[in-house]
This record gives structure tokens, C-alpha cells and sequence, in this order.
């Protein structure tokens, strides 16, 4: 099946600096990759769409000057905390969905195993 | 509005027996439902997944039913066994759209 490979799977960082997590498919090319944050014990919430080659859509409430997303090949999108604080320590998910028509038309996403950041 | 919810929000089952989760959803227009696995500190990872026109699809000893008409669905898991503790998750896809549904999951603990 569709591996998507999500890196580092834990950090830990000083408050005011900044972290990138990587968001990688594997076996299979990914227009469009989901970022998404997890409380305990609460369901994942999306935070922004990741597409190849243009900006990312942000959900309601989401600063994109914080949470910045590149996209830049098929395969690869990042996540970049930016001046971190003690509230941004969360669970963050990253997933992908794969081109091929089947995999759109059931709107198929794949996840990567997330990154546990804790902000000091 | 769409939603997506579960119940019960956490069990309790002894090694071996069989156990039902429950999801019911809002979502329209319906595309497919989804069930994952979450392990603690882990990505989701897919178990079955239900078009309309699917009733029941089974993985090994999970089984996954979807009535479209009630908008109901449930995961049925036999012969429980301890690596079966996890939150389970029922997605819902709308036709048409980018976003994923997710319920807030059931949080199963299988106890020796």
C-alpha cells in the first residue's frame, strides 16, 4: 500500500524558535497533502491543504504566518512552526493523497505516522 | 451540518471477546466511510473503507458494516487481542470535496 513517511517523529524545542516537519510519499506522487493537528485524546483536526506548486488553502482560524506550508515537488510537503510557543506543543499529522483517479474518486488519504513537538 | 459521531467514547474488553463500535454521520452527500486504527502517538492507519453500495467488508478479524439509509456504520472486531487497543476512527468523505469528516474516535483497551 501507499506509504507516507512523516519526519522527525519527536521534537523538542525552546520557545521562540522554529521547526520544519517533513511530509514525504513514498511510492506514489501527491498533489495535494493535509496537515493536521491532534489534541489528547481528540480527533485530528486539518489545519491546511498542501498543493504542489501554489499556495496552501488554511482552514478558519489557522495563521498561515505561523504555521507555514511549502509544497514544492510531488512528493514532498513541509510544515514550519514558526517562533514556537508552549501552546503550539501538539500531535501533527500529515497525509497524502495519491494522483491516481481510483485513489480521488474515493478521496483516498494515506497518513504518516505524525510528530510529537513539545515547546519548552 | 456535517458530523460525524461515535459511540461509546471508550471501552473496556477482555482479551478474547468481541466488542461493536458504533459511528453515525451526517455527511452529504455521501462519498465512502472509513474506519482507521490509531495506535498512541501514531498516525492513523486505514483498516476497511465502504462506498454506497457496500454493506460489509471485513480485515482479518475486523468487519465493518454501513446501512447509507440509517447512516449508520460499526466495526465489529472478534477475538480481541491485547495489540487491539487503540482509538478507532470513523471517517466520512462528502462526493466532491477535498475535506475528511472524522469522528472523535473510540478509545479500546483490551485487558489479560
Amino acid at each position: 500500500g501507499a506509504v507516507v513517511s512523516q519526519h522527525p517523529s519527536r521534537v523538542i524545542c525552546k520557545s521562540g524558535t522554529s521547526v520544519k516537519i517533513e511530509c514525504r510519499s513514498l511510492d506514489f506522487q501527491a498533489t495535494t497533502m493535509f496537515w493536521y493537528r491532534q489534541f489528547p485524546k481528540k480527533s485530528l483536526m486539518l489545519m491546511a491543504t498542501s498543493n504542489e506548486g501554489s499556495k496552501a488553502t488554511y482552514e478558519q482560524g489557522v495563521e498561515k504566518d505561523k504555521f507555514l506550508i511549502n509544497h514544492a515537488s510531488l512528493t514532498l510537503s513541509t510544515l514550519t512552526v514558526t517562533s514556537a510557543h508552549p501552546e503550539d506543543s501538539s500531535f501533527y499529522i500529515c497525509s497524502a493523497r495519491d494522483q491516481i483517479a481510483g485513489a480521488i474518486a474515493k478521496n483516498i488519504q494515506y497518513f504518516g505516522a505524525g510528530t510529537r513537538l513539545s515547546v519548552l | 451540518k456535517n458530523q460525524v459521531e461515535q459511540s461509546p467514547q471508550s471501552l473496556i474488553i477482555l482479551e478474547g471477546k468481541n466488542c461493536t463500535l458504533q459511528c453515525n454521520y451526517t455527511v452529504s452527500p455521501f462519498s465512502n466511510l472509513r474506519w482507521y486504527k490509531q495506535d498512541t502517538g501514531r498516525g492513523p492507519v486505514s483498516l476497511t473503507i465502504m462506498t454506497f453500495s457496500e454493506n460489509t467488508k471485513s480485515n482479518g478479524r475486523y468487519t465493518a458494516t454501513l446501512d447509507a439509509d440509517t447512516k449508520q456504520s460499526s466495526l465489529h472486531i472478534t477475538a480481541s487481542q491485547l495489540s487491539d487497543s487503540a482509538s478507532y476512527i470513523c471517517v466520512v468523505s462528502a462526493r466532491g470535496a477535498n475535506n475528511l469528516f472524522f469522528g472523535t474516535g473510540t478509545r479500546l483497551t483490551v485487558i489479560p
